[in-house]
């Protein structure tokens, strides 16, 4: 596709259900990053990916946050139990190399936890 | 760890004025790189313009420019000629030149809500 691809759009979620959130990055980008946006917030790292190696998850806040790109391209955010506090915006971006390359971003996925 | 700071919520101007948003940042690193983000209500972040931190010379990106105080460890945005199209929110983002495991992860500031009145 031209850009990144985010689905869904919209997901509302009762308390403790699970979630997955996914990816569709720039056909050939090797990086892909998962960012959480709180409302009102700038986006905070969640984790890394180079091709199907998740190299940095250091930003996922718990256990219950779970990613993976195992084909090295389509990529899934999987939140388990969810809480009120994972209520956010979840965007996700791909660039094409590794080192200083231009980060291209979906529209993100908006998450309601009620 | 780096940390950027936007100390304004909220800004607004007239259409076709000049305005500044500011951005500071705290690092320990000497090469790295510095962006602008626009983000409208359509949530897309849009690059706007980046500086590399081992030029001296400020970016400019037509109606975009930077003053990029390397010393200060500060990073302003200017925009000349406010269009109404330039209503969106702000980030100013760091990213470091080589990082080991996280490739080129951005570290975001707050956020400036920027509102162009006609």
């Amino acid at each position: 596709g031209a850009g990144v691809s985010q689905s869904p759009r919209y997901k509302v979620a009762k308390r403790g259900q699970d979630v997955a959130l996914r990816c569709d990055p720039i056909s050939g980008h090797v990086s892909l990053f998962w960012y959480q946006q709180a409302l009102g917030q700038g986006p905070e790292f969640l984790t890394y990916f180079q091709n199907e190696a998740q190299l940095d998850k250091s930003g996922l806040p718990s256990d219950r946050f779970f990613a993976e790109r195992p084909e090295g391209s389509v990529s899934t955010l999987k939140i388990q139990r969810t809480q009120q506090e994972d209520s956010a915006v979840y965007l996700c971006a791909s660039s094409l190399g590794v080192w200083f390359t231009e980060a291209f971003f979906g529209q993100g996925t908006r998450l309601t936890v009620v | 760890a780096q940390t950027v700071t936007q100390s304004q919520p909220e800004m607004s101007v007239q259409e076709a004025e000049t305005v500044t948003l500011s951005c500071t940042y705290d690092t320990s690193e000497n090469n790295y790189y510095l962006f602008w983000y626009k983000q409208p209500p359509s949530r897309q972040m849009i690059l706007v313009i980046r500086q590399e931190a081992y030029k001296q010379q400020n970016a400019t990106e037509n109606r975009f420019s930077v003053n990029f105080q390397k010393a200060a460890k500060s990073f302003s945005l200017k925009i000349s000629d406010s269009q109404l199209g330039d209503t969106a929110m702000y980030f100013c983002a760091f990213m470091k030149v080589r990082a080991e495991t996280s490739g080129s992860r951005l570290t975001f500031g707050e956020g400036t809500q920027l509102t162009v009145n006609p």
